[in-house]
């Protein structure tokens, strides 16, 4: 069975502060790798999707994706109050097809 | 900016009831997908559908389940006979591609008595 580890949390930080959130993938197949972010009752939401090794950034967001350790991470920069959710990681299983296998999610309180 | 909606956002149904929900994803996608969520729980694929096919399905996905892609836009999701089991959110999404990014509906929270 394919998995994605993610903590659990809660992960506090203060507002302004870098929020760090990781992620393991056990299919070293895996070629999408992408970071959804889940208010309480909604939809993932898309935060950043990475497809090679190394950084991508997108306003205050850092995707990192290392695939020889099966392991990928965003970092929030400024973290705000309206930040405070629950970051899914998500891994597009190409081996097998398109299906995306979620970890169980971060959640990440930010405090004012 | 276009977006995955999905009806209706709230369905509640007897056991052994059908229920049909629907979605209509983003006009220029390609593959389209269920996942549910459990209150509490990760989010589960439960199957992805391409040119008018099922690509590939979960073991949740069983004969109790199908899809449709009934006219140019619609996409729908039918449980034949419901379990209590089936109290869930479940979330239609597209993409373009395989690889590409799967955009989310906003969920049918389906709730069986």
């Amino acid at each position: 069975q394919k998995e994605v580890e993610q903590n659990s949390g809660p992960l506090s930080v203060p507002e302004g502060a870098i929020a760090s959130l990781n992620c393991t993938y056990s299919d070293r197949g895996s070629q999408s790798f992408f970071w959804y972010r889940q208010y309480s009752g909604k939809s993932p939401e898309l935060i950043m999707s990475i497809y090679s090794n190394g950084d991508k950034e997108d306003g205050r967001f850092t995707a990192q994706l290392n695939k020889a350790s099966q392991y990928v991470s965003l970092l929030i920069r400024d973290s705000q109050p309206s930040d405070s959710a629950t970051y899914l990681c998500a891994v597009n299983e190409r081996e097998y097809g398109n299906k995306l296998v979620f970890g169980a999610g971060t959640i990440l309180r930010v405090k004012s | 900016e276009p977006e995955v909606t999905q009806t209706p956002s709230h369905q509640v149904t007897q056991m052994g009831q059908e229920v049909i929900l629907r979605c209509v994803p983003i006009s220029n996608h390609l593959y389209f997908y269920w996942y549910r969520q459990i209150l509490g729980q990760k989010v589960e694929f439960l199957v992805s559908f391409y040119n008018n096919e099922i690509s590939e399905k979960s073991e949740i996905f069983d004969d109790q389940f199908s899809v449709e892609r009934p006219d140019g836009s619609n996409f729908t999701l039918k449980i034949r006979s419901t379990k209590l089991e089936d109290s869930a959110m479940y979330f239609c999404a597209s993409s373009i591609s395989t690889t590409d990014t799967q955009y989310f509906g906003p969920g049918t929270r389906l709730t069986v008595l």
